[in-house]
């Protein structure tokens, strides 16, 4: 299985929206609607952003937002904050009771 | 809210098996609506899941790995392991084990422990 694949990077100014793009095929992303967003900062574990495509867990700002289209799904991060600064990771349910991750976006807030 | 810690080696030698913990505090690991799982990431690189197991003692390994991956459960003492066999370099990674509902939703995370392979 091969990984997800996302841009290496991204950036925007504080207050503008950033949106990071995680392609895979029919077999993962475009299979089922079992994407998941990950924010990870420096020396830290990741966190659950996003899930089921869409779907924010409790506590994470309305900000963020997902969504998906054909094999290619993206996570929005709309007013830019300078602690939204972090690497982002999405990951698929890849059929099989499989699971694989994408390569990383590291997001800069210029 | 769950809490997951990462226990094991720091140091594990090439040809040897990686061994790990993680103990969860803060609910039960038998409960029915989780599964536990590893995930790991090399040192300047992406994320990697190596597998997960259901309370029932239900597994699920990441194809490229499994021949070398065993998850196990342990009810009595709320942890749940992980072994991996034939360790080399590219075994260096930061060890994550979380906690997933559907299998694929990592929503609690331990702190992460990095294992070395090294002689």
């Amino acid at each position: 299985q091969s990984a997800l694949t996302q841009p290496p990077s991204a950036s925007g100014s504080p207050g503008q929206s950033v949106t990071i793009s995680c392609t895979g095929t029919s077999s993962d992303v475009g299979g089922y609607n079992y994407v998941s967003w990950y924010q990870q900062h420096p020396g830290k574990a990741p966190k659950l952003m996003i899930y089921e495509v869409s779907k924010r867990p409790s506590g994470v700002p309305d900000r963020f937002s997902g969504s998906k289209s054909g094999n290619t799904a993206s996570l929005t991060v709309s007013g830019l904050q300078a602690e939204d600064e972090a690497d982002y990771y999405c990951s698929s349910y890849a059929g099989s009771n499989n699971l694989v991750f994408g390569t990383g976006t590291k997001v800069t807030v210029l | 809210q769950l809490q997951l810690q990462e226990s094991g080696p720091g140091l594990v030698k090439p040809s040897e098996t990686l061994s790990l913990t993680c103990t969860v505090s803060g609910g039960s690991i038998s409960s029915s609506s989780y599964y536990w799982g590893w995930i790991r990431q090399p040192p300047g690189k992406g994320l990697e899941w190596i597998g997960s197991i259901y309370y029932s003692g239900s597994t699920y390994y990441n194809p490229s790995l499994k021949s070398r991956v065993t998850i196990s459960v342990d009810t009595s003492k709320n942890q749940f392991s992980l072994k991996l066999s034939s360790v080399t370099a590219a075994d260096t990674a930061v060890y994550y084990c979380a906690s997933s509902q559907q299998l694929v939703i990592f929503d609690y995370w331990g702190q992460g422990t990095l294992v070395t392979v090294s002689s």
